[in-house]
């Protein structure tokens, strides 16, 4: 069965810092790959997706992610954090077929300090 | 910009009784979903909607649950009898047939006490 995992509960990082959020998913072929980000209280906004091509991904807000097959990871980072990205982040992936139903990681949740 | 949008924002209800969650999804879509969260856990898949019937549903997606499309605009969602277990966002998603990202409702906070 499809799972993604995201090794990093918490993440505190300094505004004007860099981050980076890990993200490995164990699948039976390259699935599409999807970071989501959620602010308190809103919905599931997609920051990026990957399909296919180049693997280095650009997205909203700066934010880019590397696709690496070899590990079956798909880690978001971002250059320099603002305080307004504290926030939760998910990743996901979908089978590359009709419906695809989206697989969740558990969540990184980031606070960003002054 | 088009968007998926849900209503109630938060609904409390007792248990037992039963609840209709409401989406709208973005109007030239064909694939409607609904997803959970429960606090503090992660998001999981519910059921999958396309052509006027379920095409996929998980295990949490018993009896109680069932999911219409009944005007061709609005996506329901219901539980014909809440348990605590319940508490949780739920959250609507839709899709377009050569879009491969789904897009979601702000979601709905169910409170069942």
């Amino acid at each position: 069965a499809q799972s993604v995992t995201q090794p990093d509960i918490h993440i505190t990082v300094s505004e004007g810092a860099s981050l980076e959020l890990r993200c490995n998913y164990s699948y039976g072929a390259t699935p599409y790959l999807f970071w989501y980000v959620q602010s308190p209280g809103q919905g599931l906004q997609l920051l990026l997706k990957y399909f296919s091509g180049d693997t280095l991904v650009q997205g909203i807000k700066g934010f880019e992610a590397e696709f690496k097959r070899s590990q079956s990871s798909f880690n978001l980072r971002k250059p320099s954090v603002h305080w307004s990205d504290a926030a939760e982040y998910f990743c996901a992936v979908a089978p590359k077929a009709a419906g695809n139903k989206l697989t969740f990681g558990g969540g990184t949740r980031v606070l960003v300090k002054p | 910009e088009p968007e998926v949008t849900q209503t109630p924002s938060h609904q409390v209800t007792q248990m037992g009784q039963e609840v209709i969650l409401r989406c709208v999804p973005i109007s030239n879509h064909l694939y409607f979903y609904w997803y959970r969260q429960i606090l503090g856990q992660k998001v999981e898949f519910l059921v999958s909607f396309y052509n006027n019937e379920i095409s996929e549903k998980s295990e949490i997606f018993d009896d109680q649950f069932s999911v219409e499309r009944p005007d061709g605009s609005n996506f329901t969602l219901k539980i014909r009898s809440t348990k605590l277990e319940d508490s949780a966002m739920y959250f609507c998603a839709s899709r377009g047939y050569m879009n491969t990202e789904a897009f979601f409702g702000q979601g709905t906070r169910l409170t069942v006490v």
